[in-house]
């Protein structure tokens, strides 16, 4: 059974940063691009970045470009997004996701539970 | 980014069928075959339910299915039952620098 475990969130102040991990298991990892979606009351669901199966092809939302890195290592399993200069805007439930295909596609098949970031 | 438009709301009683819009632009829906839904219970992850357009995935009843006509996609579940209550949000990749936009959600509610 896939399953997808985020941990890193919690109350951070303004212009801070954090790191959100998430460990993948059940799938083979590196067949499969990974994806970091936040939802938010205000702004609901919004895709904030992707990455491909081996790291060459990396996006994100404009409303992180600059701020937000991703990453992944292959070896542990673990997707990452390291988060700075947080802006009370981007207090949302961060889901990590699994998407449906090696290459970033936007077919989010999997959900993890998510972790709460509240920027305040 | 803007979101794609979805009713706020639809409703029908168990064993009907009812339909969820979710209207883009050309810069998205109109331009690619590459829309998804999602079916969300409270308190609960979404689940993938339809993909490029009409697909679903493994394990995901016939009930549910999806079409596009312009700038507009649809999902409609077929013999509506109590579980199906949820929130519903459709996705696309887009042209535009967001690469890919949610709908603004739709509650269904099984009357």
């Amino acid at each position: 059974e896939v399953q997808l475990v985020e941990s890193g969130g919690g109350l951070v102040q303004p212009g801070r940063s954090l790191r959100l991990s998430c460990v993948a298991s059940g799938f083979t990892f590196d067949d499969h691009a990974m994806h970091w979606v936040r939802q938010s009351p205000t702004k609901g669901l919004e895709w904030v970045s992707g990455i491909n199966w081996n790291s060459e092809s990396i996006a994100y939302a404009d409303s992180v470009k600059g701020r937000f890195t991703i990453s992944r290592d292959n070896a542990k399993n673990l997707l990452y997004l390291e988060m700075n200069s947080l802006r009370v805007e981007d207090t949302a439930l961060y889901y990590c996701v699994k998407d449906k295909d090696a290459w970033v596609t936007g077919r989010f098949d999997k959900w993890g539970q998510g972790t709460r970031v509240p920027v305040s | 980014q803007s979101a794609l438009t979805q009713p706020a709301s639809v409703s029908g009683s168990p064993g009907q069928s009812i339909t969820i819009s979710c209207t883009g632009t050309s810069s998205d829906i109109g331009g690619f075959d590459h829309v998804s839904w999602y079916q969300q219970h409270l308190g609960r992850a979404p689940k993938f339910i339809i993909f490029d357009v009409t697909h679903r995935p493994a394990g995901i009843s016939n009930r549910f299915s999806g079409s596009k006509s312009g700038n507009t996609a649809s999902l409609t579940i077929s013999g509506l039952q109590t579980g199906d209550e949820a929130f519903y949000y459709c996705s696309s990749y887009s042209s535009t620098s967001a690469l890919y936009v949610f709908g603004t959600g739709t509650q269904v509610t099984v009357l």
